[in-house]
């Protein structure tokens, strides 16, 4: 079973271009959540997302970021005209449907996005 | 408000010496706790988890924690640290009655030496 996979590991964009980072969830994972960690720092909850909804994005900036999780294909999280301050990893991580349980979420391996 | 605190930024510990990494929470209700390790340019990988039950809960790689309501605490143990253990540890919580968020401490740096 593959784990949470994401792509590209390394992203390079200069100021005022987009950037796009992909996440697919490990199989039989319907929920989808993206969390930023700055250098030094832990990992900041961004946004929350099941098939097609977005359940919370309380941790989203308000301007130039925006994540969707299609019907079908990968969960992108997308960030317009990125400025140096949006240099981070980001990092995606699913959970499977909730059984009670709580929410133990799987974590890809990350994106490093640099903005030059 | 909902927190993790993690007082150390960093650890340095000598290989075979025992290790204590120290969580504090304050969360609203019944939590859920995690530990995680992050190697150098690396996901976030599970070390253990507490939901309920017995308040000693074992992990990977043998380490170990202890959930302790009065306390608010729940610290990360390992009785002999070897030299691939150097990584960064998050404790993190989450809710227990649904939902989603899970917030992370600041994290503990952990280095080892020969």
């Amino acid at each position: 079973n593959a784990g949470v996979m994401q792509n590209p590991r390394h992203l390079v964009r200069r100021r005022g271009q987009e950037a796009r980072l992909r996440c697919s969830p490990m199989k039989g994972h319907s929920h989808v959540y993206w969390y930023r960690q700055l250098p030094e720092e832990g990992l900041k909850f961004m946004v929350y997302l099941q098939k097609e909804n977005i359940i919370d994005e309380s941790g989203m900036p308000k301007e130039r970021f925006s994540a969707e999780f299609p019907k079908e294909g990968p969960s992108i999280l997308r960030i317009q005209q990125v400025v140096r301050g949006d240099s981070a990893a980001y990092f995606c991580a699913s959970s499977p449907p909730s059984g009670g349980r709580g929410n133990e979420q799987f974590f890809g391996p990350g994106t490093r996005l640099t903005v030059l | 408000a909902q927190s993790v605190t993690q007082p150390d930024i960093h650890i340095t510990v000598s290989e075979g010496a025992s290790l204590e990494l120290r969580c504090n929470y304050s969360y609203g209700a019944t939590p859920y706790l995690f530990w995680y390790v992050q190697s150098p340019g690396q996901g976030l990988q599970l070390l253990l988890k507490y939901f309920s039950g017995d308040t000693l809960v074992q992990g990977i790689k043998g380490f170990e924690a202890e959930f302790k309501r009065s306390q608010s605490s729940f610290n990360l143990r390992k009785p002999s640290v070897h030299w691939s253990d150097a990584a960064e540890y998050f404790c993190a919580v989450g809710p227990n009655t649904g939902g989603f968020k899970t917030i992370f401490g600041a994290g503990t740096r952990l280095f080892v030496k020969a």
